[in-house]
């Protein structure tokens, strides 16, 4: 079964400053890797997606992420964080095959600093 | 897109109990998600939801604790029956919108749910 793996449980990051939220994956077969973020109180909002073609891929309010298939990984980026970017981040990876289900990291708390 | 309309948003419940969490969906979907959030945990997938058929359960899940109505393309409800303090969690509505598969989920904003 597919598996997703945010090793760290918050990542702290002075404004300004290039954000990285990590993800490693493990499937059988062709991952398709997303990114969702949760504000207080809200529900999951849809970031970006890769499912084939260009590895960097761009996505909703200046993130972007690159996919790595040697390195299994689905990092998320940055340039420069904003105090609004403070929020859950969850990683998540599904395969089109088998239970076809999508599965979620644990999260990773982002918490930027002014 | 779509929008996600999930009630109540919260809610404070006593043990054994049951709860009936409301999902609209502001268009037509084929396959309505329902989700578990508990605190300071992911999310795990309860069931899926298919209009004019009976919900698909995940692993650890069963219907005569969580049962699930679909009555519409754009409607459905779930249910946490008999509750006890194990099932204060925050419950998720979602739908994919795109090519089945890799399309994109759009959730619900939870309902929360505390039992005392």
């Amino acid at each position: 079964a597919q598996s997703v793996a945010q090793p760290e449980d918050q990542v702290n990051v002075a404004e300004g400053n290039p954000l990285t939220v990590k993800c490693t994956y493990s499937v059988s077969g062709n991952p398709y890797l997303f990114w969702y973020v949760q504000y207080p109180n809200r529900g999951l909002q849809f970031l970006l997606k890769y499912i084939t073609g260009d590895n960097l891929v761009k996505g909703s309010y200046g993130f972007e992420a690159e996919f790595n298939k040697s390195q299994t990984s689905f990092h998320l980026k940055k340039p420069s964080a904003l105090v609004s970017d403070s929020a859950l981040y969850f990683c998540a990876v599904r395969v089109l095959w088998g239970n076809n289900r999508l599965a979620f990291g644990k999260g990773n708390q982002v918490v930027v600093i002014p | 897109s779509a929008v996600i309309s999930q009630k109540p948003s919260r809610d404070i419940c006593q043990r054994g109990t049951s709860l009936t969490i409301q999902c609209q969906v502001d268009s037509q979907v084929t396959m309505m998600f329902w989700y578990r959030q508990q605190p300071g945990q992911s999310l795990t997938l309860i069931a899926t939801a298919n209009q004019g058929s009976e919900a698909t359960y995940e692993s650890g899940f069963v219907i005569d604790k969580f049962p699930i109505s679909r009555p519409n393309l754009t409607f459905s409800t779930l249910t946490v029956s008999n509750m006890s303090p194990e099932d204060s969690s925050i419950y998720l509505c979602s739908v994919e919108v795109g090519v089945s598969g890799t399309g994109e989920l759009f959730f619900g904003e939870g309902s929360r749910l505390t039992v005392l």
